[in-house]
This record gives structure tokens, sequence and C-alpha cells, in this order.
């Protein structure tokens, strides 16, 4: 089974700087996929960005990119020029990959960023 | 295109009631997801339906919680009967093929008193 831990339930920062969530997970796939989600107070749930475990390049989107870390298995998020409108409840998820039809997401128990004007 | 649409937004009742939710994925989604997310805690996987199969329902307390997927579109989650600790927000998701983007609904939040 998979396990996702975030451990930093809580987080702020001032409006245009920079800050990074963590993440580690623990699992015996060669092949899987992680994520970041975001979860604003309105509670719809959408994607921030997506990494594929074979890519040894980091993800990035916009002001959003990741540091993986596969051998370490450790998955951060770093939020450049962070704005108010990324207040919310960030998760982080992995989700197994080889093929068949079982891609349940599992997800660690989010950190809360603040941030401030 | 339309999101996924999820209804009640909310529902209070008392322990040992019923209660149904229901949700609409977005057209021509192939798979859909019900998740159960306690206050504090990451959502978490109670059923996955590829059209109106069961994927995995391994998750899903099935003394009480029942899905199904009719016509591989609408599903509905229903709850009999319900305890203090169903408390939660139920999530619905869906995407267009297994292991791709899941777009997520609003949730329906549920109080048991």
């Amino acid at each position: 089974a998979q396990t996702v831990t975030q451990s930093q339930p809580e987080m702020s920062v001032q409006e245009a700087e920079t800050v990074t969530l963590s993440c580690t997970y623990d699992t015996s796939e060669s092949n899987y996929y992680l994520f970041w989600y975001k979860q604003p107070p309105s509670r719809q749930m959408i994607l921030v960005i997506r990494q594929e475990a074979y890519k040894q390049q980091n993800a990035t989107e916009n002001r959003f990119s990741v540091n993986f870390q596969k051998a370490a298995k450790s998955f951060s998020l770093k939020i450049s020029d962070s704005q108010l409108g990324d207040t919310a409840m960030y998760f982080c998820a992995f989700m197994k990959g080889g093929g068949g039809s079982n891609y349940k997401l599992t997800f660690g128990k989010g950190t809360l960023l603040t941030v401030n004007p | 295109e339309a999101g996924v649409a999820q209804s009640p937004r909310y529902k209070i009742i008392e322990k040992r009631q019923s209660v149904a939710f229901w949700c609409n994925p977005i057209s021509g989604h192939a798979t859909l997801y019900w998740y159960q997310q306690i206050l504090g805690q990451g959502p978490k996987l109670l059923i996955q339906f590829q059209n109106n199969g069961v994927v995995d329902d391994s998750q899903l307390p099935k003394d009480r919680f029942s899905a199904e997927r009719l016509k591989g579109v609408d599903s509905t989650l229903k709850i009999q009967p319900a305890k203090l600790e169903d408390s939660a927000v139920y999530l619905c998701a869906s995407s267009l093929v297994a292991g791709g983007e899941q777009f997520f609904g609003p949730g329906t939040r549920l109080t048991v008193l």
C-alpha cells in the first residue's frame, strides 16, 4: 500500500514571495504519478501539477514547480510570486501507473497555505 | 464545458437515517470516483466505476454504503443507516479515461447528528 505524508499542516507566506510545500511518499511501485491538488475555501479540488515518475525533469506550470527526488521519495511544490488567490489547502497525491484500470489517488493530509497581503 | 455536478451541497441528518448523494460527471467521462474527505484529512477513495462496472470498492463499508452508476453516466452513493463517523465531505470525480486527469465536483457536506 502507498502512503503520502505532508509534514506541514499550515504555512503562511507574504504576497509576491516564494514558498515550498513538502511531501514524502512510500511505495514499492516503480511506475507511478505524483500530483499536487489545490482546494480553495469553496472546496472544489483542482489539479495544480503532475509528475510522471519515469521523467527526470521536474514539472513546471507557470508559477508552480516541483522538486522530484525519486530516490528520497520526496515531491515538494514551489510556488513563486505568491498571490492572494493561492490561499488554499494543498494536497499531495500518488497514483499507481502501469496499466489496468485501477487508478485511485492516495492523498496526504494536506497543507493549509495562507498568502498574506 | 460543464464540470462535475453534485447534489445536494449540504445535508444534515440524524444517526440511523438514510441519505443519498448524486453525481453527474463531465460528459463523455468513462471513469467515476467517489471519495470521502473527513475534516482534517485528505480524500479517501470509496469506489471507482469504469463505465457502469465497479473497478475498486475495497474501502467502501458495504454494510451501510452502496453505490451505483446506471447506464454509465450519473451515479448515486447511499448510506443506510448513517453513523456519526460518516460526517464528511463526499467528493465525486471523473476522468475521460482510467488514469487520466481527475476532475472534482464541489462535494456534498454531510453532517450526522
